[in-house]
This record gives structure tokens, sequence and C-alpha cells, in this order.
């Protein structure tokens, strides 16, 4: 079972930042929170992960609450291509990563 | 650029073939999954390898086997498919020296069994 709750959708003007929440309030200690995206008819696609410091990179930034039981992904300037289905998983290193159903982010014009 | 591929991105087969989807990754990658995907299931580990000729099943393993026999190519295996088989079929891979498990994915390969 997926360790994360996320909302099923959400909706971002193009442009605007997209913040998508996410909940793991059983995360262990030694657990990363990694965030991918589905665009449609395509694999995954890695975005970023962290352990318990806030990321960024090219693609996003992940902000990570100081108790670690929520997350944040935040695409800064969201365009039409960032609409897919964003997930946010958790797992230790050397553990197989468990998908769960994701946000839908829908951005808009 | 990183590079996973599938065989075929659409298959048909019928009831009762033996199906073979097969996966490359160019990456020197000592992973590699297998999954499927159907709607409101999410993404469903069926099995994972860790080395040549090194397998492990994962959550729904029932009606499939793999074979790893070089470091790049993980094949998929449908010994007599069934049409609850219909799916689509994700391939990954990674790296198991790397600082995390990202995985880095194929196309899919969407099949329909009849």
């Amino acid at each position: 079972d997926a360790k994360t709750t996320q909302p099923p959708s959400m909706d971002c003007a193009e442009g605007r930042a997209a913040n998508l929440p996410c909940n793991h309030s059983t995360i262990s200690g030694n657990e990363y929170v990694y965030w991918y995206r589905q665009i449609h008819s395509q694999g995954p696609q890695y975005i970023i992960h962290g352990l318990k410091n806030n990321e960024t990179n090219e693609m996003a930034s992940l902000i990570i609450t100081e108790d670690r039981k929520s997350s944040t992904l935040i695409l800064p300037h969201a365009t039409l291509r960032d609409t897919a289905v964003y997930y946010c998983i958790v797992g230790a290193y050397g553990n197989k990563l468990v998908f769960g159903a994701g946000t839908i982010l829908r951005v808009k014009s | 650029d990183v590079k996973v591929t599938q065989s075929s991105r659409y298959l048909v087969k019928r009831t009762g073939e033996k199906v073979f989807l097969e996966c490359v990754q160019d990456m020197d990658h000592e992973n590699m999954f297998w999954y499927r995907q159907d709607p409101g299931l999410g993404l469903r580990l069926i099995y994972f390898s860790y080395d040549v000729k090194m397998k492990e099943k994962g959550d729904i393993p029932e009606g499939y086997s793999v074979s790893r026999e070089k470091k790049e190519r993980f094949s998929l295996i449908l010994e007599s498919a069934s049409t609850n088989q219909t799916s689509m079929y994700l391939c990954a891979s990674s790296s198991r020296g790397g600082a995390t498990d990202t995985q880095y994915f194929g196309p899919g390969t969407r099949l329909t069994v009849l």
C-alpha cells in the first residue's frame, strides 16, 4: 500500500506556481520522499527527491516539513506541458518504490 | 541522455499466446523493473532484477515470468496470455550505486489480449 496521501486533482493557471501537497505521516527516518510525474501516454519521469532538507533542481523545488510528515512540490512557473499525473512516493534506499494514484495537475491558459 | 526502450508501443495478442515484452537500457544500470499500470490501480510492480540472472517477485507476479541474461536487457514473459493481462506495461531501470533509487522509465507497451 502507498504510504502517501495526495489530492486527486488540482488546477493551476499557466505561468503561476503549482504547489502540490503530499502527506506521509508514517515516514521512517531512513525513507526519502520522491516525486515523479507521468505525462499522458509516456512513462513516469523522475523530478526530485529529498530526505529532510529542502531541495531544488532545474525542474522543481521540494519543501519538506520539519517533522517530515508532509511535503510540497513546487513548479515555479507552470506551463501547459506540465499537465500530468504527479506521484509522491516514500521509500528507503534499496527498497522498491510504491506508486499510488497521484495528483492530476491540469495547467490552464 | 538516459535511455530505456521497449520493443513495442502497441501489441495485440490472442488468449493463450505466449508474449514477450523486451526492455533495453543503455545506462549500465544494475536494477531493472517491470510494472503494469491500470486505471484506478496505479503502477504495480510485477518483477524486478538486481543483477544478471537474478530476479525477485514484485507485488503481482502471477501469470508472468522474467529473464535477465544480459545486464542491459530485461524481458517479461506471459506464458499464456489472458484477457485480464490487457494493460500498459512499463519497464524501468536504476543504478544500485547511485545516491538514490531514481528510476528511469521506458515509454510503455500497451498490450491488448483478445
